[in-house]
């Protein structure tokens, strides 16, 4: 079975500082990974996402994360947080087989400090 | 914006009643899914339809029914409502039913139920 693990709930940083969001996954079967984001009030919108080929991926507004197999992360780095990077962001997981096997984690909800 | 159009954003509903939630997927996609988002539960995948047909179903509470229509939209039924089911309702599209590389899904804006 598949499960994903985001350590710390809520997050804070100041303007400017890294942002480092974690996420630990399980899967018995080669996963896709994926970081969504999602504003107040609005869905979620795709970061980023791990299929095959390099584990370092590139997403929009500067977020990037790394897959490392052996220590079953995917964590979510941005070099420097801006206030617009304020919101929910969501780490999952899915069998390549079925993508609507996804499994959410539970949020880790990012806060900006002037 | 996503492409993904999701009616009504809010809903006020007295328990037992029955609503209907509507979602018309992005142009060209043929998947379309259905989540649940509360406090309690976090982001749960309710059903799958893919041109029309179920491919899979989640956590999804035999009140509850789903289907898509031969223009691909799609309509959630929630009946026999009930305090606990308030959350917001995301539905979501893409072109396959496979996580291919090119398979990205794509999330409405979700639509918020009160019950009330």
């Amino acid at each position: 079975a598949q499960s994903v693990t985001q350590l710390g709930s809520h997050v804070s940083v100041s303007e400017g500082a890294l942002v480092l969001l974690r996420c630990n996954y399980s899967s018995s079967v080669p996963p896709y990974l994926f970081w969504y984001v999602q504003y107040p009030n609005q869905g979620l919108q795709l970061l980023l996402k791990y299929t095959t080929g390099a584990t370092l991926v590139k997403g929009i507004n500067g977020f990037e994360a790394e897959f490392k197999k052996s220590e079953t992360s995917f964590h979510l780095t941005k070099p420097s947080a801006h206030m617009s990077d304020a919101a929910e962001y969501f780490c999952a997981v899915s069998p390549y087989s079925s993508a609507s096997k996804i499994i959410f984690g539970s949020g880790t909800r990012l806060s900006i400090r002037p | 914006d996503s492409g993904v159009t999701q009616t009504p954003k809010h809903l006020i509903t007295a328990t037992g009643q029955r609503v209907t939630l509507r979602c018309s997927p992005r142009s060209g996609d043929l998947s379309v899914y259905w989540y649940q988002q509360s406090l309690d539960q976090g982001l749960q995948f309710l059903i799958h339809y893919y041109n029309g047909e179920e491919r899979a179903k989640g956590n999804i509470l035999e009140r509850f029914s789903a289907q898509q229509f031969p223009d691909l939209h799609s309509e959630l039924n929630l009946s026999s409502l009930e305090l606990g089911d308030s959350a917001l309702y995301f539905c979501a599209s893409s072109v396959s039913f496979t996580a291919t590389a090119r398979n990205t899904i794509y999330f409405g804006e979700g639509s918020w139920l009160t019950v009330v």
